[in-house]
C-alpha cells in the first residue's frame, strides 16, 4: 500500500483528454517535487514528467504535469492507441526519508 | 548514450544473498547518484535504495532495511547492490536509475533495462 494514491485504471477515446491523479500528504507530494513514468509491457518504465510539470526532451507536448497542494496529475491529451501504457507516479517522502512510488494507473485506449 | 546495464539476478534460496551490478556509460559517474527501483512479477514499481554521487548518505526503503549493502567502484564506473536474507516478496526485476542532478530538479532520467531476481526453493 503506497503513501502515493492513483486510481488503478483511467480510459479515453482517441482524441480525448485524460487525466490521471495522484494523492499524497504534506511529507511528500506537497514539498517535493513529484516525477511521472510511462511504461510498456515488459520494458523498462521511462521518465515522462520530472519536478512537476516539465518534460524530458523528446517526450510529446500532449503529456502535461501539475501539482497543487497533496496532489499531482498527469493530463494527456489527443490520445491515441500507442499512449495505453501503465504510468506511476515518484517523489521524495520527508517522513519516511526515502523515495515513494504510486502504486500504478494502467491507461486504456478505447 | 547514456547506458545503464544491471547483472547479476538469477535464481536464490529463501535466506539466501546475491550482488546485483549496475554498470554505467555514456555519463560521469562520479557525477551522478543512482537507485534502485524493482517491480515484483505483476506488480507495480518499488524505489529500493539510493546512492549519492559523492559522501556517505545512502537511503533505502524500510522494507529492506539492515538487509543491503550498496556501494560504488568508480574505477569501473558500477554500482552495487548487496542484498542478504532473501524473502520470496524480494523476488522482482530491479532496475537501476540515475538520478538527473543533484538537487533533485530532474530525477529518474534513465533507466536501465533490469536484472530478475526470483526467490524460490
Amino acid at each position: 500500500q503506497s503513501v502515493l494514491t492513483q486510481p488503478p485504471s483511467a480510459s479515453g477515446a482517441p482524441g480525448q483528454r485524460v487525466s490521471i491523479s495522484c494523492s499524497g500528504g504534506s511529507s511528500n507530494v506537497k514539498g517535493n517535487y513529484v516525477y511521472w513514468f510511462q511504461q510498456f509491457p515488459g520494458t523498462a518504465p521511462k521518465l515522462l514528467i520530472y519536478a512537476n510539470s516539465q518534460r524530458p526532451s523528446g517526450v510529446p507536448d500532449r503529456f502535461s504535469g501539475s501539482k497543487s497542494g497533496t496532489s499531482a496529475s498527469l493530463a494527456i491529451s489527443g490520445l491515441r492507441s500507442e499512449d495505453e501504457a501503465d504510468y506511476y507516479c515518484a517523489t521524495w517522502d520527508d517522513s519516511l526519508n526515502g523515495w515513494v512510488i504510486g502504486g500504478g494507473t494502467k491507461l486504456i485506449v478505447l | 548514450q547514456v547506458q545503464l546495464v544491471e547483472s547479476g539476478g538469477g535464481v536464490v534460496q529463501p535466506g539466501g544473498s546475491v550482488r546485483l551490478s549496475c554498470v554505467v556509460s555514456g555519463f560521469t559517474f562520479t557525477s551522478y547518484g543512482l537507485h534502485w527501483v524493482r517491480q515484483a512479477p505483476g506488480k507495480g514499481l518499488e524505489w529500493v535504495a539510493f546512492s549519492p554521487h559523492v559522501g556517505s548518505n545512502k537511503y533505502h526503503a524500510d522494507t529492506v532495511e539492515g538487509r543491503i549493502t550498496i556501494s560504488r567502484d568508480n574505477a569501473r564506473n558500477t554500482m552495487y547492490l548487496q542484498m542478504y536474507g532473501l524473502r520470496v516478496e524480494d523476488s522482482a526485476v530491479y532496475y537501476c536509475v540515475r538520478r538527473g542532478d543533484n538537487s533533485g530538479w530532474n530525477d529518474f532520467d534513465y533507466w536501465g533495462q533490469g536484472t530478475l531476481v526470483t526467490v524460490s526453493s
